[in-house]
C-alpha cells in the first residue's frame, strides 16, 4: 500500500487477555517503529526495527510486551495479560533508513482499550 | 538518553495571523536531528519541517519555519498566515542514533 498500515483501528479487550497489533509498513522501508500514545500525551517509543531484527528493543515497559518483525516487513506488536494501564494508542512508523536522520511516516494507530 | 520540552500546552491564533510553538530539548549526542510534526485528529503524525543540528541555517518549509538556536538547545516552530487546516497537535521531536523522542505536544487551534 502507499502508506503505513495498522490493524485493528480500534481493539477493546479485557483485562488479562492477550492481545496482537499489526502493521504493515511502506513498502522498501527497512526501519520500523512503534510507539505508545497516552491521552495527552506526545508517542513514547516502544521499540525499534531495522530488517528482521530489533535494534533497540528499550522502550518496551515490561516483559509482557514483546514485537516481532520475521520477514523484515510486517510487524506484530504483542502484548501479554493486559492491564488496565495498557490502555493507548500504539503507533506504528517505518523509515527509509534511520527515522533520526529521515522522516518517519506514521500509520493512523491502534486504540487498544482494556476494562 | 535525550528530553524534549513543550512548555505550551495550548495556544490560539486568528487565521492569517503568525505564531511560534516553543519548544527545547537536551541531547548528549553530537549529531542529531530535529523535527516538528503535525497530528491531526485523525491521528496519523505528518511531518512539518526537519533541521539538521549541524546546520547553522533555519530551515523552512513554505509557511513553517524554524528558529534553531542550539547553544540554547531550543528549536521553535513559526507557522505564518495560519490556516483553519494548521488545527493540530504539534509535537516537537529530537532524534539521535536509532530513536525519536517526542515532546508532549503543543495544541494549535486557528480561529475563523
Amino acid at each position: 500500500g502507499a502508506g503505513v498500515s495498522q490493524t485493528p483501528s480500534n481493539k477493546v479487550t479485557e483485562k488479562g487477555k492477550y492481545v496482537e497489533l499489526r502493521c504493515d509498513p511502506i513498502s522498501g522501508h527497512t526501519a520500523l517503529y512503534w510507539y505508545r500514545q497516552s491521552l495527552g500525551q506526545g508517542p513514547e517509543f516502544l521499540i525499534y526495527f531495522q530488517g528482521t531484527g530489533a535494534a533497540d528493543d528499550s522502550g518496551l515497559p515490561n516483559d509482557r510486551f514483546f514485537a516481532v518483525r520475521p520477514e523484515g516487513s510486517v510487524s506484530t506488536l504483542k502484548i501479554q495479560r493486559t492491564e488496565r494501564g495498557d490502555s493507548a494508542v500504539y503507533l506504528c512508523a517505518s523509515s527509509r533508513t534511520s527515522a533520526n536522520t529521515g522522516e518517519l511516516f506514521f500509520g493512523e494507530g491502534s486504540r487498544l482499550t482494556v476494562l | 538518553a535525550q528530553t524534549v520540552t513543550q512548555s505550551q500546552p495550548e495556544m490560539s491564533v486568528q487565521e492569517a495571523e503568525t505564531v511560534t510553538l516553543s519548544c527545547t530539548y537536551d541531547t548528549s549526542e553530537n549529531n542529531y536531528y530535529l523535527f516538528w510534526y503535525k497530528q491531526p485528529p485523525s491521528r496519523q503524525m505528518i511531518l512539518v519541517i526537519r533541521q539538521e543540528a549541524y546546520k547553522q541555517q533555519n530551515a523552512t518549509e513554505n509557511r513553517f519555519s524554524v528558529n534553531f538556536q542550539k547553544a540554547a538547545k531550543s528549536f521553535s516552530l513559526k507557522i505564518s498566515d495560519s490556516q483553519l487546516g494548521d488545527t493540530a497537535m504539534y509535537f516537537c521531536a529530537c532524534g539521535s542514533y536509532q530513536k525519536v523522542t517526542f515532546g508532549t505536544g503543543t495544541k494549535l487551534q486557528v480561529i475563523p
